[in-house]
């Protein structure tokens, strides 16, 4: 099974782009990748999904190079209610430990 | 929008008791998920149905977890003995087919928070 690496925890103000980057150097060639996002005492919730190159829905951005062996999840302008944890998952039923990411005022 | 229901949202029991967990997922959402989540850590998968049927549990500790989903609608996850290290986030989703592997979304609920004294 692919295995995700992610930076543990990452810090933004209010209006800020933040981008997530998750290395999975493994990925197989049928493998999507797939980010959650999860509040405390809640479970995940769907953010998005892509396979190769530039995937945009009304929440986020996802950039997948060439290689597939990594990808960055952009969230344009957060506010405080994104604080969360990103979850990258490149194996569906696989969750690691996620990124924390704490937005201020 | 159709959610993913669990029951209860929190249980207290003292080890060596038994706890049973319940889980509606989305109506004809044939894929149901357990999962548990240690504080701090991502969710862990520990057991699949595709309808009825157990896809895997090879991450479900058997001597004391159990689930069922008898009539592929809605499942029980129960645990006897519980144990003090079984203090966790258990989380139920769904997923339309569960045959599009990768590429299918899962629709979790809100989960049940054990705490095992």
């Amino acid at each position: 099974l692919a295995k995700t690496t992610q930076p543990i925890s990452m810090d933004s103000y209010e209006g800020q782009e933040v981008n997530i980057t998750c290395s999975h150097n493994n990925i197989a060639t049928n493998d999507y990748i797939t980010w959650y996002q999860q509040f405390p005492s809640q479970g995940p919730r769907f953010i998005i999904q892509g396979y190769k190159t530039k995937v945009t829905n009304e929440v986020a951005s996802l950039f997948i190079p060439a290689d597939r062996k990594s990808s960055t999840l952009s969230l344009p302008r957060v506010s405080l209610s994104d604080t969360a944890v990103y979850y990258c998952l490149v194996t569906t039923l696989t969750f690691g430990k996620g990124t924390m990411l704490l937005v201020s005022p | 929008e159709a959610e993913v229901a669990q029951s209860p949202r929190y249980k207290i029991t003292e080890k060596s008791q038994a706890v049973a967990f319940w889980c509606d997922p989305i109506s004809g959402h044939a894929t149901l998920y357990w999962y548990r989540q240690i504080l701090g850590q991502g969710p862990e998968l520990l057991v699949q149905f595709q309808d009825e049927s157990v896809v895997d549990d090879s991450q479900l500790p058997k001597d004391r977890f159990s689930a069922e989903r008898l009539k592929g609608v809605d499942s029980t996850l129960k645990i006897q003995p519980a144990e003090l290290g079984d203090s966790a986030m258990y989380l139920c989703a769904s997923s339309l087919t569960g045959l599009a592997g990768d590429k299918e979304t899962q629709y979790f609920g809100p989960g049940t928070r054990l705490l095992v004294l």
